[in-house]
Parts: C-alpha cells; sequence; structure tokens
C-alpha cells in the first residue's frame, strides 16, 4: 500500500530558482529515500536520509527529515531545465526491505 | 552507482500469450529484488518481493498464479506474466537491493508492457 504522499503533486518553476518538495508518512521508518524518475523511464536514486537523521546535502540537493511529523522534505537549489523529471519519496519500514512510495510531484523546469 | 537491467525494455503481445520480463544486477548480487507496477502518471505500486532461492513474496492482491516470479540466482530474477489481458498493460519496473552499504534499492530502467 502507498505510504507517503508528497506535496505539491506539480510544481513549476524557471531555472534559477530553487523547488521544493514535501513528503508526509504515517508508520514507523527505517530510512527515507528520493527518487527520480524521467517520463517513461526508470527511476534513479537521489539521497537515503536514516530515521536518526535530520539533514542531509548531496550536491544541489538538501533533503530534511522530522520524524516526529513524520515528514521530509527535499529541497533543489539553482534548478536547470533537466531537472524536469517525477520525484518520489520511498519509505522503508523496520521490519524490511521492501520501499513504499508516495504518489509524486510533477516537476517542470523551465529556460 | 550500481547497474540494474531489465529486458525486454518494450513487448507488444496479443491477449493470451505469457510474457517473460528479466531483472539482472550486473555488477552487485542481490538477494533480494523487487518488482513494481506503475499506471500512468501514477506512483509505483509494489507486487512482490523475490528472495534468491525461495519462494516470492506476494502484496495483498497480486495474484501469485498470474504474475510468477523466478529468482535462481544472486543476479537474476524473472517475471512472467501469464495469459496476459490488456488489464495487465503497464510499466514494470524491478529493482534489487545491494547489500553492501546502506542497502540501497537501483532500479531497473522498466519494461512497457502492452497487450492487444
Amino acid at each position: 500500500s502507498q505510504q507517503g504522499e508528497e506535496d505539491p503533486q506539480a510544481l513549476s518553476i524557471q531555472e534559477g530558482e530553487n523547488a521544493t518538495m514535501n513528503c508526509s508518512y504515517k508508520t514507523s521508518i527505517n530510512n527515507l529515500q528520493w527518487y527520480r524518475q524521467n517520463s517513461g523511464r526508470g527511476l534513479v536514486h537521489l539521497i537515503l536520509i536514516r530515521s536518526n537523521e535530520r539533514e542531509k546535502h548531496s550536491g544541489r540537493l538538501r533533503v530534511t527529515l522530522d520524524t516526529s511529523k513524520k515528514s521530509s522534505s527535499l529541497l533543489i537549489t539553482a534548478s536547470r531545465a533537466a531537472d524536469t523529471a517525477s520525484y518520489f519519496c520511498a519509505t522503508v519500514s523496520p521490519s524490511g526491505y521492501a520501499l513504499n512510495f508516495g504518489k509524486g510531484t510533477s516537476l517542470l523546469v523551465t529556460p | 552507482g550500481a547497474v540494474v537491467s531489465q529486458h525486454p525494455s518494450r513487448v507488444i503481445c496479443k491477449s493470451g500469450t505469457s510474457v517473460k520480463i528479466e531483472c539482472r544486477s550486473l555488477d552487485f548480487q542481490a538477494t533480494t529484488m523487487f518488482w513494481y507496477r506503475q499506471f500512468p502518471k501514477q506512483s509505483l505500486m509494489l507486487m512482490a518481493t523475490s528472495n534468491e532461492g525461495s519462494k516470492a513474496t506476494y502484496e495483498q492482491g497480486v495474484e501469485k498464479d498470474k504474475f510468477l516470479i523466478n529468482h535462481a540466482s544472486l543476479t537474476l530474477s524473472t517475471l512472467t506474466v501469464t495469459s496476459a489481458h490488456p488489464e495487465d498493460s503497464s510499466f514494470y519496473i524491478c529493482s534489487a537491493r545491494d547489500t553492501r552499504g546502506e542497502g540501497t534499492q537501483y532500479f531497473g530502467p522498466g519494461t512497457r508492457l502492452t497487450v492487444l
């Protein structure tokens, strides 16, 4: 069953602007991961944040995790047209390895 | 990062035929692989967990006799859609869990199945 809910569902920004996507989940987690998917393609792993971490950076990506609120955010700074894609958060429960995906945010970055 | 391949990338078949999709981890061993299904503009839905050397674990509502999974080696899992019907048309994506490090899952590029 789907675990996470991302918002917004769709986001349109101009190149150079920052894009923020949020994800909420319902149950306990081992870690939370963010993935990117270009239209009709497979998923690319972006970043993993463990349940005992609060913030993590990777290049232009910044992820936060608030386990008390059961929420996470993904910030893409200085966006580029090539960042246009769907972004999904996925959680892993403490008891298993399977990923439970949120509904995703569709990001459009216009030149 | 690690590489996972899927074959074929696209398949069109007639109703009633069976289709086999392969998922391979190319540069790491994966005791656990996962099969997902994705409808247009929707998220991924986990179908089953494939364990090397044992039976797959299916999610609720997924027919195990319809979607046969075999994980015969540490680098290969196969999904066979038996007696396919138009409603089985979808994008099927596999992932393989890399047990090294943090256990990140790496995804294949997906297989677009169209059943006529």
